[in-house]
């Protein structure tokens, strides 16, 4: 699978808009671009997916650019409890998915 | 509906014990992962299994052993533990045949072996 690349560390004001980057310049044509958040010391929770189109759910929209060699991840209106470290992954939709999480980008959503 | 439990949620245990964290889902879901996570690092997979009567290895196999009897349950075991297998544990699942195939995740296991 595709590795990917994040900032560390990202700031963000409450009510403001969260876009956090994602590199995956290596990424192949039937791999995906998904993005899981971990809050504190919780399991990883799923935001959302997607291959080459712009996708939106109720938690957040992503933005995968036309090469689809990045993406970002946009948290609209960003509360307190959106403070969470971010992990962009990529991978094959089909079968078992063996996740190779990085270290992600930690989100501290600032009141 | 309950997802994902594992248990304990915390141990502590003597190096050289024997040790199984249980996983149990309740989605149906065909496959199921383990994942370790050591102090601010990402999570590392250590096993998986496809469907039941299945098992693969992962990034972080050594010292470790599954089995999946069932569709529901994916126990993991350190036959004899060492230190560095000092972690939090996830358990996920996964429906490999649903149109986002995303995992969900158990609550972990803290695991601190002296």
């Amino acid at each position: 699978d595709a590795k990917t690349t994040q900032p560390p560390s990202m700031d963000c004001a409450e009510g403001r808009a969260a876009n956090l980057p994602c590199n995956h310049s290596t990424i192949s044509g039937n791999e995906y671009v998904y993005w899981y958040r971990q809050i504190h010391s919780q399991g990883p929770q799923y935001i959302i997916h997607g291959l080459k189109n712009n996708e939106t759910n109720e938690m957040a929209s992503l933005i995968i650019t036309e090469d689809r060699k990045s993406s970002t991840l946009i948290l609209p209106h960003a509360t307190l409890r959106d403070t969470a470290v971010y992990y962009c992954i990529v991978h094959k939709i089909q079968g078992a998915q063996k996740l190779v999480f990085g270290q992600g980008t930690r989100l501290t959503i600032n009141p | 509906i309950a997802g994902i439990t594992q248990a304990p949620t915390s141990q502590i245990l003597a190096a050289g014990r024997r040790m199984t964290l249980r996983c149990t889902q309740d989605m149906r879901h065909n496959a199921m992962y383990w994942y370790r996570q050591d102090l601010g690092l990402g999570l590392r997979l250590i096993h998986y299994s496809n469907t039941a009567g299945t098992t693969g290895k992962g990034e972080v196999p050594d010292g470790y052993s599954v089995s999946r009897a069932n569709t529901d349950d994916f126990p993991l075991t350190l036959a004899s533990a060492v230190p560095s297998q000092t972690s939090v544990y996830f358990c996920a699942s996964s429906d490999v045949s649903g149109r986002r195939n995303e995992q969900f995740f158990g609550p972990g296991t803290r695991l601190t072996v002296l």
